[in-house]
């Protein structure tokens, strides 16, 4: 079964950092780019990175950009988020997505979402 | 202030069929393809279409999706009260380098 599925989420204070993992199953990992997305309590979907197969492309949305940072271990079959300087508006249940084959920003497997809060 | 522009609600009855829009500009949608996701609070979301009419397997012929210059369109029919969800179109921004979501729009099946 083709699955994903986060951890790491948790409650931080402003300013502190966390770091999300994203464990891949039922597929050829490697061979496919990923995605990070986030939905904020009472908001809709924000996408927030992306990283190519091999690593070598990566994109940010503004909102994170300099702060979050994204990676890959494609021999755990595995997707990372790391969040530094972490702010209120960071909270949001963080779902990783894989890319389907042959397509630009098409997502066609979802996690179920791990849970950020920044708050003090 | 989302970049793709959805209503934020629409509703119609069982068996009815309805449309949702994705209204953006040239930079996405305008050379982009679309796609449309399913979203149920503590779920994961689901795509429904991709490459603006395409779907999935195991996506039925019920859900449909259309382009159009800046704007797209998601067409649902024979609703049922299993629709009622929240739903997104998304795309890439050539201009931003990133992607890109409707702010969503919640279904209601009277």
């Amino acid at each position: 079964e083709v699955q994903l599925v986060e951890s790491g989420g948790g409650l931080v204070q402003p300013g502190g950092s966390l770091r999300l993992s994203c464990a891949a199953s039922g597929f050829t990992f490697s061979s496919y780019d990923m995605n990070w997305v986030r939905q904020a309590p009472g908001k809709g979907l924000e996408w927030v990175s992306y990283i190519r197969f091999s690593g070598s492309t990566i994109y940010y949305a503004d909102s994170v950009k300099g702060r979050f940072t994204i990676s890959r271990d494609n021999a755990k079959n595995s997707l990372y988020l790391q969040m530094n300087s972490l702010r209120a508006e960071d909270t949001a249940v963080y779902y990783c997505a894989r890319e389907r084959m042959g397509s630009t920003y098409v997502m066609d497997v979802w996690g179920q979402g791990t849970t950020v809060t920044v708050s003090s | 202030q989302s970049v793709l522009t959805q209503p934020p609600s629409v509703s119609a009855a069982p068996g009815q069929k309805v449309t949702i829009s994705c209204s953006g500009s040239s930079s996405n949608i305008g050379n982009n393809y679309v796609s449309w996701y399913q979203h149920l609070p503590g779920t994961a979301p689901k795509l429904l279409i991709y490459d603006n009419n395409k779907r999935p397997s195991g996506i039925p012929d019920r859900f449909s999706g259309s382009k159009s210059g800046t704007s797209a369109t998601l067409g649902i029919t024979g609703l049922q009260t299993g629709d009622e969800a929240d739903y997104y179109c998304g795309t890439w921004d050539s201009s931003l380098s990133a992607g890109v979501f409707g702010g969503g729009t919640k279904l209601t099946v009277l």
